[in-house]
């Protein structure tokens, strides 16, 4: 049982908008930011956005961030085949002293 | 741009100790960053394992810190993770990861280690 709770599965079409939460408590996110990243199938995950809402270079608009209390939400638009993969929230808990992740959110853009 | 790698044993025997680790190039390992350790198990979700600062400071995941030592080498650039008595539930591919703040920016592209006899 992961501490941030992320729904296993959202689904959208191409060109369409689709946001993912995260929800923990006063001790994750509600004290600290928190980021998002996305797994390609094979592959390592990468930093879409950090410190709540800011974006690395190179990672397009079309992905962004927001935070309230102890949820946040990530938001994409203009959705792509190519944005098919797990997405995870992830910050510290002041409780436990440690990084927690979500459970992880499979994205299937139909 | 800083790139990670990580290295060691594929396979380790159940009782016994997994040792990693991960090379650092294009920046140093003293910079102000969380030198980190992150597994995923087949099939499931991300786990944070623990993470040291080039200072010596250490934070480890409660359920693994009776098990789990993360060191630093300065002078090679390298930082290592050891994971003693493993079961089959130490079973996944393991990523070292820069972080800055509770961000992970920069990933290796992990290794994957099954426990098996």
């Amino acid at each position: 049982q992961s501490v941030l709770t992320q729904p296993p599965s959202v689904s959208a079409a191409p060109g369409q908008k689709v946001t993912i939460s995260c929800s923990g408590s006063s001790s994750n996110i509600g004290s600290n930011s928190v980021s998002w990243y996305q797994q390609l199938p094979g592959t390592a995950p990468k930093v879409l956005i950090y410190e709540n809402n800011n974006r690395p270079s190179g990672i397009p608009d079309r992905f962004s961030g927001s935070k309230s209390g102890s949820s946040a939400t990530l938001g994409i638009t203009e959705l792509q085949t190519g944005d098919e993969a797990d997405y995870y929230c992830g910050t510290w808990d002041n409780s436990l002293s440690a990084g927690v992740f979500g459970g992880g959110t499979k994205l299937t853009v139909l | 741009q800083v790139q990670l790698q990580e290295s060691g044993p594929g396979l380790v025997k159940p009782s016994g100790t997994l040792s990693l680790t991960c090379a650092v190039s294009g920046g140093s390992i003293s910079s102000n960053y969380w030198w980190s350790w992150v597994r995923q198990p087949p099939g499931k979700g991300l786990e944070w394992v623990g993470q040291m600062y080039h200072t010596g400071i250490t934070n480890f995941n409660p359920s693994l810190k009776s098990r789990v030592t993360i060191s630093i080498d300065t002078s090679t650039n390298h930082f290592s993770l050891r994971l003693t008595s493993v079961t089959a539930a130490d079973t996944a591919v393991y990523y070292c990861a820069r972080a800055y703040g509770y961000s992970f920016q920069h990933w290796g592209q992990g290794t994957l280690v099954t426990v098996s006899s």
